[in-house]
């Protein structure tokens, strides 16, 4: 299975502030997804980030609040900005493990997620 | 929206007793995934079942998929604490986008 890495862990932010997430793949992939866990709640998809072109977001969310960066294969940010304390919740970064070259499955797989508490 | 709708919402259970949950979807499914989440982490991949595919195993856990009900189960076998966590469905879109279920939390007890 992939390793995936998030940083920051978690964090606490003030209002109006913005905050950049990390997302690291021990392997080159061609999609990565980004979610969003608002408390209590199940997960949500944001966006989907290729690399080389822009990320295509889904309904109810829009580049401004939430950019996203895909430099490269192993690598992608998502940035929340301007944030309020609706934006409280864990985001997490997810991949295909048919992207990592492991045969034919559609498993994905998670990062730990990065908890976002916003004052 | 979400295409998931999983039940029960809550599960509460003895040790080595079994849990059954239950998901709901609405239009067709290339596959469906089962996640576990402890705690508000991560998520941990369970099982994957295709839509060509009616029951899975792995370890103690079993799935069922019923493509003309657009309905799926989860059984976890010989429960134990440690199996308490959320559980979430989910099914597959294009391009691998997936949708999630609302999820169940159970909580097993020892």
């Amino acid at each position: 299975s992939a390793v995936i890495s998030q940083k920051p862990s978690r964090d606490i932010c003030q209002r109006g502030t913005s905050l950049t997430i990390q997302c690291q793949v021990d392997s080159q992939v061609t999609m990565m997804f980004w979610y969003r866990q608002q408390p209590g709640q199940s997960l949500t998809l944001i966006a989907t980030a290729n690399q080389g072109s822009e990320a295509t977001y889904e309904s109810g969310f829009v580049i401004d609040k939430f950019p996203i960066s895909r430099p490269n294969l192993t690598f992608s940010t998502l940035t929340v900005s301007n944030m309020s304390p609706e934006d409280s919740s864990i985001y997490l970064c997810s991949v295909e493990a048919q992207g990592l070259g492991q045969g034919s499955t559609d498993t994905q797989y998670f990062g730990p997620g990065t908890r976002l508490t916003v004052l | 929206s979400q295409q998931g709708e999983e039940d029960p919402q809550a599960l509460s259970i003895q040790e080595g007793e079994n849990a059954t949950m239950n998901c709901s979807y609405k239009t067709s499914i290339n596959n469906l995934q089962w996640y576990r989440q402890n705690s508000g982490r991560g998520l941990v991949h369970l099982i994957l079942i295709r839509s060509n595919e009616r029951e899975k195993h792995s370890g103690r856990l079993r799935v069922t998929l019923d493509t003309s009900k657009k309905s799926s189960s989860l059984l976890i076998t010989a429960s134990r604490a440690a199996d308490t966590a959320s559980y979430f469905c989910a099914t597959d879109r294009t391009g691998g986008k997936l949708i999630f279920g609302q999820g169940t939390e159970l909580s097993v007890k020892p």
